[in-house]
């Protein structure tokens, strides 16, 4: 089965504090997403990466970066943690779709981090 | 502008009733369609997709979903629904047009799905 990890269940972090949520996948998958989860607004796509060193910006981009230094593991960062970033931060991978194939798009989910910043 | 709507908010089911959750969608192409469910604090669970062929697909735990190009719909049901379906269910659409073939996903806002005994 594939396992999508995500250090943290709960953090509480302080408004100005740096944040870093991590999320690891041991199915080799090119792509990596970051989501957030907010009631009433369903998921929002924050950035994603379909290789090392690589990424680009989703939806919602302001707020936040990334990095990609090795395929398995995927970072979110908040340079400087703000109290309309307390969401549910979501992270997913998928195996990469090639043009002219059957898209294995099936995104897995790893549980998430409930982020509250004060 | 591609997007993707659940008009319920929440769905309210007698235990062994059928179920249905509604889900729209608007693609310039050919869309890839699925559906996820989410237990309480937990991630997101795939359930079932459509990409291309037979419009019923069957899922997991006895949920099946009907592509209706005609409608844009791809509205989730089940025969026969569980006090253990009770969760939050998001359909989702893929853009072909954003992000080239790397699969990304809209999402709708989610529907609670609540099953009473």
């Amino acid at each position: 089965d594939v396992k999508v990890t995500q250090s943290s269940r709960y953090l509480v972090k302080r408004t100005g504090e740096k944040v870093f949520l991590e999320c690891v996948q041991d199915m080799d998958h090119e792509n990596m997403f970051w989501y957030r989860q907010d009631p009433g607004l369903g998921l929002r796509l924050i950035y994603f990466s379909y290789d090392v060193k690589m990424k680009e910006k989703g939806d919602i981009p302001e707020g936040y970066s990334v990095s990609r230094e090795k395929k398995e593991r995927f970072s979110l960062i908040l340079e400087s943690a703000s109290t309309n970033q307390t969401s549910m931060y979501l992270c997913a991978s998928s195996l990469y779709s090639g043009l002219g194939t059957l898209a294995k798009n099936i995104q897995y989910f790893g549980a998430g981090t409930r982020l509250s910043v004060l | 502008a591609q997007s993707v709507a659940q008009p319920e908010d929440q769905v309210n089911v007698a235990e062994g009733n059928p179920l249905t959750v509604k889900c729209t969608y608007s693609v310039s192409g050919n869309p890839y369609l699925f559906w996820y469910v989410q237990y309480p604090n937990r991630g997101l669970q795939f359930l079932l997709k459509y990409i291309t062929g037979d419009n019923l697909v069957k899922g997991s735990y006895g949920f099946e979903a009907e592509f209706n190009k005609s409608q844009t719909s791809f509205h989730l049901k089940k025969p026969s629904a569980l006090v253990s379906d009770s969760a939050l269910y998001f359909c989702a659409v893929r853009d072909p047009n954003y992000g080239g073939s790397q699969g990304n996903l809209i999402f709708g806002k989610g529907t609670k799905l609540s099953v009473k005994p």
